[in-house]
C-alpha cells in the first residue's frame, strides 16, 4: 500500500522560504508513469494545485505561483520536495502531496498545516 | 489557461435523494477530468477518473459522465457518508497545469 507523508516546519516567517518534503513508502517513486504533486488548501477554502514533478525531473507549475515555486525529487530517498519563496500570510494553508497519473491522483498525504506569521 | 467552474456551490439534500453536480471547463479537456470527495480535516479522495471511470473501492452509486467541456457527477441514492465537499479537477500529462473546480458542498436538508 503506497503511503505519502508530508513533513516540514509548521511555522514560517513572512518573506522566508517554505520548505516541505513528501516521503513515499510502499513503492518506489521511480516506478510507473506517475507524477508527484503538491496541492494546498487555505482554511475554509478550496483546493489549489501548486505543481507537479515527473521522476524524469520535468515540472509543471501553477502560473500564479511559478515565480516562487520549486519542486524537486530525490529518488534515492524516495522523496519529493516543495520550496515556496517570499511567503506571505496568503500562503498559510494545509499543504498536501499526492501521486497522480492518467487515472487521477489516487494517493494523498494527510496534509500538513503551514502558518506564515512573525 | 483552463478555468473550471462547478454548480451548484452548495446543495442541500436528503438521504436517498439523487444528486447531480455539474463541472464545466473553459475549453475542451477531452475526458481528462477527475472527481474527488473531501470531508473536513481529511485529504481528498479520488472517486472518478477519465470523466466516467469509477475508482476501485468506490461505491457504484457514484457515477460520472461528460466529455469536452461539460461533466456531471451523480450520486444515485445519497447516503449519510456522502455529505461532503466534491471537487472536479482537469488533469492530463499534456496540459501544463491541473486545475480544480471551486467545489460543491453537499449538506443535509
Amino acid at each position: 500500500q503506497v503511503q505519502l507523508q508530508e513533513s516540514g516546519p509548521g511555522l514560517v516567517k513572512p518573506s522566508q522560504t517554505l520548505s516541505l518534503t513528501c516521503t513515499v513508502s510502499g513503492g518506489s517513486i521511480s516506478s510507473g508513469s506517475y507524477y508527484w504533486s503538491w496541492i494546498r488548501q487555505p482554511a475554509g477554502k478550496g483546493l489549489e494545485w501548486i505543481g507537479r514533478i515527473y521522476t524524469s525531473g520535468s515540472t509543471n507549475y501553477n502560473p500564479s505561483l511559478k515565480s516562487r515555486v520549486t519542486i524537486s525529487v530525490d529518488t534515492s530517498k524516495n522523496q519529493f520536495s516543495l520550496k515556496l519563496s517570499s511567503v506571505t500570510a496568503a500562503d498559510t494553508a494545509v499543504y498536501y502531496c499526492a501521486r497522480g497519473d492518467s487515472s487521477g491522483s489516487d494517493y494523498w498525504g494527510q496534509g500538513t498545516l503551514v502558518t506564515v506569521s512573525s | 489557461d483552463i478555468q473550471m467552474t462547478q454548480s451548484p456551490s452548495t446543495l442541500s439534500a436528503s438521504v436517498g435523494d439523487r444528486v447531480t453536480i455539474t463541472c464545466r471547463a473553459s475549453q475542451s479537456i477531452s475526458s481528462w477530468l477527475a472527481w474527488y470527495q473531501q470531508k473536513p480535516g481529511k485529504a481528498p479522495k479520488l472517486l472518478i477518473y477519465k470523466a466516467s471511470s469509477l475508482e476501485s473501492g468506490v461505491p457504484s452509486r457514484f457515477s460520472g459522465s461528460g466529455s469536452g467541456t461539460e461533466f456531471t457527477l451523480t450520486i444515485s441514492s445519497l447516503q449519510p457518508d456522502d455529505f461532503a465537499t466534491y471537487y472536479c479537477q482537469q488533469y492530463n500529462s499534456y496540459s501544463l497545469r491541473c486545475t480544480f473546480g471551486p467545489g460543491t458542498k453537499v449538506d443535509i436538508k
